[in-house]
């Protein structure tokens, strides 16, 4: 079965604490990418990747880090220095960023709220 | 600088009924666009993207047009059900950017 899986579905973060989100991919996708969702609005791009070891930061970078050390893994962190990190977060998956027909593909996400 | 968005922010029609969904875009040199379904708590599922050079998508009861010089495209639902609600969003792609997602439209069909 191909796709995307994010995980964990629900995860709580402390103050102060640096978490990480899971996102991987069997798709053999080169571009990868993490958005938000707030509740009302449409998704705000945090990074991006397009090859294994780069990745590009998006509108709302501050506060998040990312890696891509492998095709298929593309993990976020969200850093203490978030001081807003309550919401939904996506990862998503396409062949590349710049094809004519680049449907992106999406995980189920990850709930983020703070205690 | 790309902005998307989509008009109106929520819809309820009773079931059968054929309906328009909009989404606006500012900058007209538009590589794809796509058009996505969300459940609640879910994640994005396509729906159709349509290429620049492309007018129009079809794929079972839905059809979706481009018309870039208008800086518009519709997604068109026919004979709408109950399993049709949720939220849909279009989203822009320029060459050499990233996409541009529109705020969505909560759909809901009553039975």
């Amino acid at each position: 079965d191909g796709g995307i899986t994010q995980s964990p579905k629900y995860l709580f973060r402390k103050e102060g604490q640096n978490v990480t989100l899971s996102c991987e991919q069997n798709l053999n996708h080169d571009a990868m990418y993490w958005y938000r969702q707030d509740p009302g609005q449409g998704l705000r791009l945090i990074y991006y990747s397009q090859i294994v070891n780069d990745f590009q930061k998006g509108d709302i970078a501050e506060g998040y880090s990312v890696s891509r050390e492998k095709k298929e893994s593309f993990p976020l962190t969200v850093t203490s220095a978030q001081k807003n990190p309550t919401a939904f977060y996506l990862c998503a998956s396409s062949i590349d960023r710049d094809r004519a027909k680049n449907i992106q593909y999406f995980g189920a996400g990850t709930r983020l709220s703070v205690l | 600088k790309q902005e998307v968005t989509q008009i109106p922010a929520a819809l309820s029609v009773p079931e059968g009924e054929n309906l328009v969904l909009n989404c606006s875009f500012t900058d007209s040199a538009i590589y794809n666009l796509q058009w996505f379904r969300q459940d609640p708590g879910k994640g994005l599922t396509s729906l159709l993207l349509i290429q620049s050079s492309q007018r129009e998508q079809t794929s079972g009861r839905l059809n979706a047009s481009l018309d870039k010089s208008s800086g518009r495209s519709t997604l068109y639902i026919a004979a709408s059900q109950p399993g049709d609600s949720a939220t849909y969003l279009c989203a822009a792609h320029n060459y050499g950017q990233n996409f541009v997602f529109g705020p969505g439209t909560r759909l809901s069909v009553l039975p």
